[in-house]
Parts: structure tokens; C-alpha cells; sequence
């Protein structure tokens, strides 16, 4: 079963324009962790951020800020005033602690943005 | 830069043939990670080594089979290939046994082509 998924597919936005990139995720451990990586068109992976589970703060780092909801197991990433260069595959993902596979990341599918001129 | 060197960057090989990918993790980092990205399964786990020992197997075929040297690179043997194997390769580490106190750090990835 997906642990981690993120419903939206693909989304283009025109320049400047917000942007919303949902991740709900699916676990029963009460310390788990949660990560946003970026894979832009040159193929590398990213590191964004990284929440755990008992920092339910929202974070804010420049045009970039995220959304943890226990309650609705919701881990949400805006990006504000979008760039062309923010154009890429977004991927939100989940280490769990009791895991059998250690703590490696499980990721959702991936959001392709494009953000046209 | 992440400090993670994947080697090489692309190969072409054809079914049947066996190949071997190369990781070298950050300076300082014990744990790598090998994960297998394609179009239709995503970003799927394969294995973690941590300082020489197997730590953790995901979705990883009885065909593939990887290592942790003492100098903490690590190799990814894939063997017996078939045309589905084609994908994109990417080793991850991260400084102790895993993601819960950093992030994993990715390499570029090798791209592995089947014909």
C-alpha cells in the first residue's frame, strides 16, 4: 500500500503565481519523519526539508513554506510568487521508525511542475 | 553539490549482461542507501548498508545484490539484466543508520540502459 501520496500528478502555474503541492501520508508510528526533495529537469534529488513527527510547526524559507497537519496526515508545500526555475518533479516522503526497511525513505509518486513565463 | 559520487553516469548494456554501479558517500557519512527510479514504479528502495553491514532491504531482486567496503563505498551488482531493469540508479547517505536525525544526501545517479 502507498504510504505516502501525493494526488496531484502535474500542475502548471504561469509565473508568479502560488502554489500549493499536497503529500498525505499513511503511518502507525507515533515518531516518524517527513521530507520534500526536488528533482529538477537535470535529474539530480534535492533536499528541501525535513520535519518529525512531534514539530508540528509550520517552517518558512524564503519563497518556499510547509504545512504539517497531524490531524489530517497532511504535510503540504506552497512555493510563493513561482519562477520558472522552480520547474521539476517534487517528491514528499516518509521514514518511519518501526519500519523493517530501517529508516529509508518511501516516497509518494511525485508532482510535476511547470512554471511557465 | 550533495558529496555523494555515483559512478558512472550512464551505461548501455544488453539482457542477460551483468553490471556494477559505484557509490561514494560524503565524507564522514556510514549509511548508503541504493534506490531505483523508473517511470512506472517511482522511487523504490532497494537496500541500506550501514558501515559495512546490511542494515535494511526494500523491493530488491534476488538478481541484484550490493556491498559496503571498508573504505564505505558501496556497489550495486545487477545481473542476469532484463529490458525492465532500465532505469535510473541513485545512491543516498546519510552520517548514521538513518533518515531520523538527516536527511538523506543523493548522487546523481548512473542511468541504466537495457537493450
Amino acid at each position: 500500500a502507498q504510504k505516502v501520496t501525493q494526488a496531484q500528478t502535474e500542475i502548471s502555474v504561469v509565473e508568479k503565481e502560488d502554489v500549493t503541492l499536497d503529500c498525505v501520508y499513511e503511518t502507525r508510528d507515533t515518531t516518524y519523519y517527513l521530507f520534500w526533495y526536488k528533482q529538477p529537469p537535470s535529474g539530480e534529488l534535492v533536499f528541501l526539508i525535513r520535519r518529525n513527527s512531534f514539530d508540528e510547526q509550520n517552517e518558512i524559507s524564503g519563497r518556499y513554506s510547509w504545512n504539517f497537519q497531524k490531524s489530517t496526515s497532511s504535510f503540504n508545500f506552497t512555493i510563493t510568487a513561482s519562477q520558472v526555475v522552480d520547474s521539476a518533479v517534487y517528491f514528499c516522503a516518509l521514514s518511519e521508525a518501526a519500519s523493517n526497511s530501517g529508516y529509508a525513505l518511501n516516497f509518494g509518486k511525485g508532482t510535476s511542475l511547470l512554471v511557465t513565463p | 553539490d550533495s558529496g555523494v559520487t555515483q559512478t558512472p553516469k550512464h551505461l548501455i548494456t544488453a539482457t542477460g549482461q551483468r553490471v556494477t554501479l559505484r557509490c561514494s558517500p560524503r565524507s564522514g557519512d556510514l549509511s548508503v542507501y541504493w534506490y531505483q527510479q523508473s517511470l512506472d514504479q517511482g522511487l523504490q528502495f532497494l537496500i541500506q548498508y550501514y558501515n559495512g553491514e546490511e542494515r535494511a532491504k526494500g523491493n530488491i531482486l534476488e538478481r541484484f545484490s550490493a556491498q559496503q567496503f571498508p573504505d564505505l563505498h558501496s556497489e550495486l551488482n545487477l545481473s542476469s539484466l532484463e529490458l525492465g531493469d532500465s532505469a535510473l540508479y541513485f545512491c543516498a547517505s546519510s552520517p548514521s543508520g538513518g533518515a531520523y536525525n538527516s536527511p538523506l544526501h543523493f548522487g546523481n545517479g548512473t542511468r541504466l540502459t537495457v537493450t
